[in-house]
């Protein structure tokens, strides 16, 4: 089945870092691509998505790139913030039939003043 | 704000007692999803809707647990003879038709005593 592996957390930056989540997957077909965000006592959002292979899914500075070729859609920002931490997770969506999400098991980030 | 709101935000019960939860979805979304998350992990698909009709149930959802959406709109997740095992997160997401993303509520943790 289908099946989402993130790196393990937690991920400590300090502010203005570089940040990288590896997220590849395992899918049948063509799935569509999804970051989701929960920050402290907050329910699940959606951050950013892709539907196609090379799609770039960007939004609040976070940026990633559907790679088919690697299974992969890695989560990425170029400077981060105090306010940026948070669980991050990487999903897909089958794009027949019932489009459930699978998600991975979520990357804790914590950013340092 | 008319986004998924579910109800209790909390529930404690005792093993054996019999529980409901409820999810109010964003209006005239079609489909309307239930995941269980628990600890460090990413959530679990249990069922979905297309409007009124419950079409398809995972492996995680055993026979204690039933769920309805009467009239295509808000829907109700029933746990009986609770279980220790069942304390988790339940959470709801909603989603438009012909579109992939899903919107979630903020959740309802269970803690079964």
């Amino acid at each position: 089945g289908d099946s989402v592996t993130q790196m393990e957390g937690p991920v400590t930056l300090s502010e203005e870092a570089f940040l990288t989540i590896n997220c590849t997957y395992t899918a049948t077909g063509y799935p569509s691509l999804f970051w989701y965000v929960q920050y402290p006592g907050e329910g699940l959002q959606l951050l950013l998505k892709a539907t196609k292979a090379d799609d770039k899914g960007s939004n609040k500075g976070f940026e990633a790139t559907y790679r088919k070729e690697t299974t992969s859609f890695h989560l990425e920002k170029g400077s981060v913030q105090v306010s940026d931490s948070a669980v991050y997770f990487c999903a897909l969506s089958d794009r027949d039939g019932r489009r459930a999400l699978t998600f991975g098991s979520g990357t804790r980030l914590q950013v340092q003043p | 704000d008319t986004g998924v709101s579910q109800n209790p935000r909390h529930k404690i019960t005792k093993r054996g007692q019999n529980v409901t939860f409820r999810c109010d979805p964003i209006s005239e979304h079609n489909r309307l999803y239930w995941y269980r998350q628990t600890l460090g992990q990413g959530p679990e698909f249990l069922t979905y809707f297309q409007n009124e009709a419950q079409l398809e149930k995972s492996r995680l959802l055993s026979d204690r647990f039933s769920a309805e959406r009467p009239k295509g709109s808000f829907s109700t997740l029933e746990i009986q003879r609770t279980e220790q095992g069942d304390s988790a997160m339940y959470l709801c997401a909603s989603s438009p038709n012909r579109r992939d993303e899903q919107y979630f509520g903020p959740g309802t943790r269970l803690t079964v005593t």
